[in-house]
């Protein structure tokens, strides 16, 4: 299976919104509703921003949201911040108790 | 609070073995799939495997398999990756991770990482 492509990088200005994109295939983005995102800065471990495609956990800001098209999926990011500077990765789940990330993307709030 | 904390970092030789540790705290970890994810530094993040320790069910990314092996021991809630014969390229931080209950939707809790790396 291939890693799902993503954008090497993605600009914003504070209070600006960005979508990140996420292209799979039709075994796996466009298959299920199980893609996540998530966020991670430098030295830390990734966390989870985005479940089931669409869902936040518990404690993640309302500016997050996830979307759905076909092969592709996005993570949108509304009133940027300087503390969303970070890299984000998308992960669907590709059949038959299989994973896939992608590439990763590194948002610059400038 | 669900916890995950790894081993320590690793220093290891080309063809020496490793196993590093994953222990669950919480309520975390018997009846949830827990997965290992690699890291090489600067860049992205790679599924490894994963296993359900209840039922010891396991499965390995087609890049992974036959070079690592994932297993776990319910009575001290730990998962384990390892490697009998490292190589260089197997040096990045390795994180475990646990999927939501009852859904492959998203990595909900995650250890700190094991940093492992193999040089001569």
């Amino acid at each position: 299976q291939s890693a799902l492509t993503q954008p090497a990088s993605v600009p914003g200005s504070p209070g600006q919104s960005i979508t990140i994109s996420c292209t799979g295939t039709s075994s796996d983005v466009g298959g299920y509703n199980l893609v996540s995102w998530y966020q991670q800065h430098p030295g830390k471990a990734p966390k989870l921003i985005i479940y089931d495609g669409s869902k936040r956990p518990s404690g993640v800001s309302n500016r997050f949201s996830g979307s759905k098209s076909g092969n592709t999926a996005s993570l949108t990011i509304s009133g940027l911040q300087a503390e969303d500077e970070a890299d984000y990765y998308c992960c669907s789940f590709a059949g038959s108790r299989n994973l896939v990330f992608g590439g990763g993307t590194k948002l610059t709030v400038l | 609070e669900v916890q995950l904390v790894q081993s320590g970092a690793e220093v290891k030789e080309p063809g020496e073995s490793l196993k590093i540790s994953c222990k669950g705290s919480g309520n975390s970890f018997t009846n949830y799939w827990i997965g290992w994810v690699r890291q090489m530094s600067g860049k992205g993040l790679e599924w490894v495997a994963i296993i359900y320790p209840s039922a010891s069910d396991i499965r390995y990314s087609p890049s992974f398999q036959g070079r690592v092996t994932i297993s776990a021991d319910t009575s001290i809630d730990t998962a384990y990756l390892q490697w009998s014969s490292l190589q260089a390229s197997d040096t990045a931080m390795y994180y475990c991770a646990r999927l939501m209950a009852a859904s492959w939707g998203g990595f909900e809790y995650w250890g700190q990482g094991t940093l492992v790396t193999v040089s001569s």
